[in-house]
């Protein structure tokens, strides 16, 4: 089945140490998001890319990273985690810029900082 | 700017019927769509309505009045696994981004 995978599940890293998640998608989707959810609250998105341009949030922080080294994978890396950074990180596609609507969304890291 | 606004909490007993109201304030309104999420899992996209009027999938429907910037997304026949956090969204063809409303908690009861 046609999917969007993330890798690890659950990954627990140390304060400052610096730790990559990964996403692939094998729905060959124009536009990759990565997305950062803490609890009860909504998705708040840190970026995407449109096929290779990058598109950063004006209020994410530069400890945050993304790289998509082609259609399928893309990588959101965190240089140095603080304590609140620690949440559940989702990766999602959608088909193109006009159906932004429709997305789709992997399983999600939840990434912990001790 | 942009904001969607619904109730935090809804609550209903299994087999009724409950609506989840969304209303938006956007610069620019590229359609209303509605996602699930269970707790601890990822957000499952549901419905989407570009244009006015009900949209149904299943026990699910949707329904869209852009004269009064409001939505709604109807589930019928509750059942226990219907209890998520829903939210509504709304997506811009421009920037490609959906933003999301702060989710409304479902709780189905016996």
């Amino acid at each position: 089945d046609a999917m969007v995978i993330q890798n690890p599940r659950y990954q627990v890293t140390q304060f400052g140490k610096p730790v990559t998640l990964s996403c692939s998608q094998t729905l060959n989707h124009n536009v990759m998001y990565w997305y950062q959810q803490k609890s009860s609250q909504a998705p708040k998105l840190l970026f995407h890319y449109y096929d290779k341009d990058f598109n950063n949030e004006a209020d994410t922080p530069d400890n945050f990273q993304s790289r998509r080294p082609n259609t399928s994978f893309c990588f959101l890396d965190i240089r140095s985690p603080g304590l609140g950074d620690a949440a559940m990180y989702l990766c999602a596609t959608s088909r193109d810029r006009g159906r932004a609507n429709i997305q789709y969304f992997g399983a999600g890291t939840r990434l912990s900082v001790l | 700017g942009q904001s969607l606004e619904q109730p935090s909490e809804v609550t209903a007993v299994e087999g009724a019927i409950v609506q989840i109201n969304c209303t938006y304030q956007t610069s620019g309104f590229y359609g209303l769509s509605w996602y699930q999420q269970h707790d601890g899992g990822a957000p499952t996209f549901l419905s989407y309505n570009a244009l006015d009027g009900l949209e149904e999938t299943g026990r699910f429907s949707s329904f869209l009045s852009r004269s009064d910037s409001y939505g709604y997304l109807l589930l019928q026949e509750l059942q226990m696994k219907d209890s998520a956090s829903y939210f509504c969204s709304n997506g811009s063809s421009n920037t490609g981004k959906l933003i999301f409303g702060q989710g409304t908690t479902l709780q189905v009861k016996p």
